[in-house]
């Protein structure tokens, strides 16, 4: 079964710190891997997408990185801001005509002063 | 640039009744698609529209209808509303079928009585 785990479920950290947030799949065949912030009573906004051959890539704070072989992403966020609190969703997308995007169910980050 | 427009952004029915959400895109996308998230649950597809002219079913399609208008607007209807389908709403679009970015609109906040 195609599946997106994200870790943690939720996370609390003082402003102008790091974190990560993980990502591991259970897709196949799998065509890209999408990153997305999505702010309270907003929709989700992209900040990544990686393809099987990239294994990382920037927006800027935000760094994404992709495992293929182990299946796993994560989401690198420097010297976080208070606008960083937000839900982070990680998005497979399965290949083919019949392709389908599979939804975590995102990590929710809250960034305190 | 509005980008993904969804109306309305609260509604609140009773069971049994019906309405519309609308969508329109100004971004000259060919694919939109309908989605409800519902809480600590990832997004799921319930009807999309790869190109104008043609509708499927996602995942989650048991009590909706959809109607591409024209390459702008993307409408959902819920003829004969249910609790179960108190959910948040979003319609996105894309440039081409799925392995492209989303974009989201705000969201529809509904709750059926």
């Amino acid at each position: 079964k195609n599946q997106v785990e994200q870790s943690p479920q939720s996370l609390i950290i003082l402003e102008g710190k790091n974190c990560t947030l993980q990502c591991n799949y259970t897709v196949s065949p799998f065509s890209n891997l999408r990153w997305y912030k999505q702010d309270t009573g907003r929709g989700p906004v992209s900040l990544t997408i990686m393809t099987f051959s990239e294994n990382t890539k920037s927006n800027g704070r935000y760094t994404a990185t992709l495992d293929a072989d182990t299946k796993q992403s994560s989401l690198h966020i420097t010297a976080s801001q208070l606008s960083d609190s937000a839900s982070y969703i990680c998005v497979v997308s399965s290949s083919g005509n019949t392709g389908k995007l599979i939804f975590g169910q995102g990590t929710t980050l809250q960034v305190k002063p | 640039n509005a980008g993904v427009t969804q109306t309305p952004k609260f509604q609140v029915l009773k069971t049994g009744q019906s309405m519309t959400l609308q969508c329109a895109q100004d971004m000259n996308h060919n694919s939109m698609y309908w989605y409800r998230q519902d809480p600590g649950m990832g997004l799921r597809l319930i009807y999309y529209s790869a190109s104008e002219g043609t509708t499927d079913k996602g995942e989650v399609p048991n009590g909706y209808n959809v109607s591409r208008l024209n390459k702008r607007e993307f409408s959902l209807r819920l003829e004969s509303a249910a609790p179960s389908q108190t959910s948040v709403y979003f319609c996105a679009s894309s440039e081409v079928w799925i392995n492209e970015k989303l974009f989201f609109g705000s969201g529809t906040q509904l709750s059926v009585l």
